[in-house]
């Protein structure tokens, strides 16, 4: 089966940038979507297709994706965004897999 | 406004049966495939499976086929989330979610507020 896999955490400085990587074999060729939980809330499509910004959301929160990893990079970081983040793909056989997930803090 | 509303908390006992609800409004119910995520206390999310409200047809996680039921009624624009025989490990937060299909890829735009179950005996 199709596996995501994310630091367990991340720390940036307030105003800095903060980068989650998601890894899985040659996850370039899929697309990938990221969700931002923040502590006792739901999970919130941040990132689409791996740079699109659902309406919403900051211009902040960007993503790439390429090889065997992608990347959702939060720039100019608030104490507002410190929440865990997932990962998302597709997969024709397991269906929807998510990444181990992320706890960002922000200093 | 798309919004997906689930039903409340509950606390059960193992070996009891539960079914929890997700009604979805603001748009085509019948149009969008509706999923089930589990998320354990402190851990991650897990897809539990799927459903189109449309035919009812239905698609599970290998790690849980056979452990839920996932329906809808589609006349009340609700999915839900059944078990027959509730156990300790089931204990969690339940979210629906709606899918979305497209050139975009296949992730899941909406959530429900979610619905915790708590099992204890």
């Amino acid at each position: 089966s199709y596996e995501l896999t994310q630091p367990l955490s991340v720390s940036v400085a307030l105003g800095q940038t903060a980068r989650i990587t998601c890894g899985g074999n040659n996850i370039g060729s899929k697309n990938v979507h990221w969700y931002q939980q923040k502590p006792g809330q739901a999970p919130v499509l941040v990132i689409y297709r791996d740079s699109n910004r659902p309406s919403g959301i900051p211009e902040r929160f960007s993503g790439s994706n390429s090889g065997n990893t992608a990347t959702l990079t939060i720039s100019r970081a608030q104490a507002g965004d410190e929440a865990d983040y997932y990962c998302q793909v597709w997969d024709s056989s397991t269906f929807y897999v998510f990444g181990t997930g992320t706890k960002v803090t922000v200093l | 406004e798309v919004q997906l509303v689930q039903s409340g908390a509950e606390v059960k006992k193992p070996g009891e049966s539960l079914k929890i609800s997700c009604k979805g409004s603001g748009y085509s119910f019948t149009s969008y495939w509706i999923g089930w995520v589990r998320q354990m206390p402190g851990k991650g999310l897990e897809w539990m499976g799927i459903i189109y409200p449309g035919d009812s047809d239905t698609r599970y996680s290998p790690s849980f086929q056979g452990q839920v039921t996932i329906s809808a009624d589609k006349s009340i624009s609700t999915a839900y989330l059944q078990w027959s025989s509730l156990k300790a490990s089931d204990t969690a937060m339940y979210y629906c979610a709606r899918h979305r299909e497209d050139s975009s890829g296949s992730f899941f735009d909406y959530w429900g507020q979610g619905t915790l179950v708590t099992v204890s005996s």
